[in-house]
């Protein structure tokens, strides 16, 4: 499978506290983006890294990328309650016409 | 505002009936997708069309259809061949940039939850 794969499957945490997503994928990319899903809505995008970029920044979002290694992580800093969501990965292949969707983390903010 | 709209929220499916489920945008573009998502999964790609008139099957195409006679709809038709048709279908849309959809951020629908009567 093609599919990226999310570290952990599920996180718990206090509000206020720091989030990290990890995101392991197989093959060569051109670039990988992260979605967020609220529960039984549609995914959201958050934001996009290119496969010749190692960071990127959007608010509290913190994105790093590691091509050698094949793993991204996403960072939520400050966390809030309303952060409770499910996070996933998707990798954009080379070769492909379509993005390869992870399985996903679900992340709790406790308040 | 614009965005997709995916119509109905929930549908029950009787036994050897097919059923339509709508997907619509108004962000002018050119890509659009058909993804299906079960509990504990990430998103697995039923069918994706980047033109009018053209698409492609995806990683789970077997017992459904697809149509794109108008750039804004992309509906998909879940038929009686699709034994385990339960689940949470996602559309969504994206521009198209050097020919492919893939590069560019999704724009997704609120979702249909399908389930068998």
């Amino acid at each position: 499978s093609q599919q990226g794969e999310e570290d952990p499957q599920a996180l718990s945490i206090q509000e206020g506290e720091n989030a990290t997503m990890n995101c392991s994928y197989k093959t060569s990319i051109n670039n990988l983006q992260w979605y967020r899903q609220n529960s039984g809505r549609g995914l959201v995008h958050l934001i996009l890294i290119r496969s010749n970029e190692r960071e990127k920044h959007s608010g509290r979002l913190r994105v790093t990328l590691d091509t050698s290694k094949k793993s991204s992580s996403l960072l939520i800093t400050a966390s809030r309650a309303a952060d409770t969501a499910s996070y996933f990965c998707a990798t954009d292949t080379t070769g492909a016409n379509n993005l390869f969707f992870g399985t996903g983390t679900r992340l709790t903010v406790i308040p | 505002d614009g965005g997709i709209t995916q119509s109905p929220k929930y549908l029950f499916r009787k036994e050897g009936q097919n059923v339509t489920l709508s997907c619509e945008q108004n962000l002018n573009h050119d890509a659009m997708y058909w993804y299906r998502q079960d509990p504990g999964q990430g998103l697995r790609l039923i069918y994706y069309s980047q033109i009018v008139n053209d698409f492609q099957k995806g990683d789970i195409a077997e017992g459904y259809s697809v149509s794109r006679e108008k750039k804004e709809s992309f509906p998909l038709t879940v038929t009686s061949a699709q034994k385990n048709p339960t689940a949470f279908y996602l559309c969504a849309s994206s521009i198209v940039r050097g020919g492919r959809g893939s590069n560019q951020p999704q724009h997704f629908g609120d979702g249909t939850r399908l389930s068998i009567l």
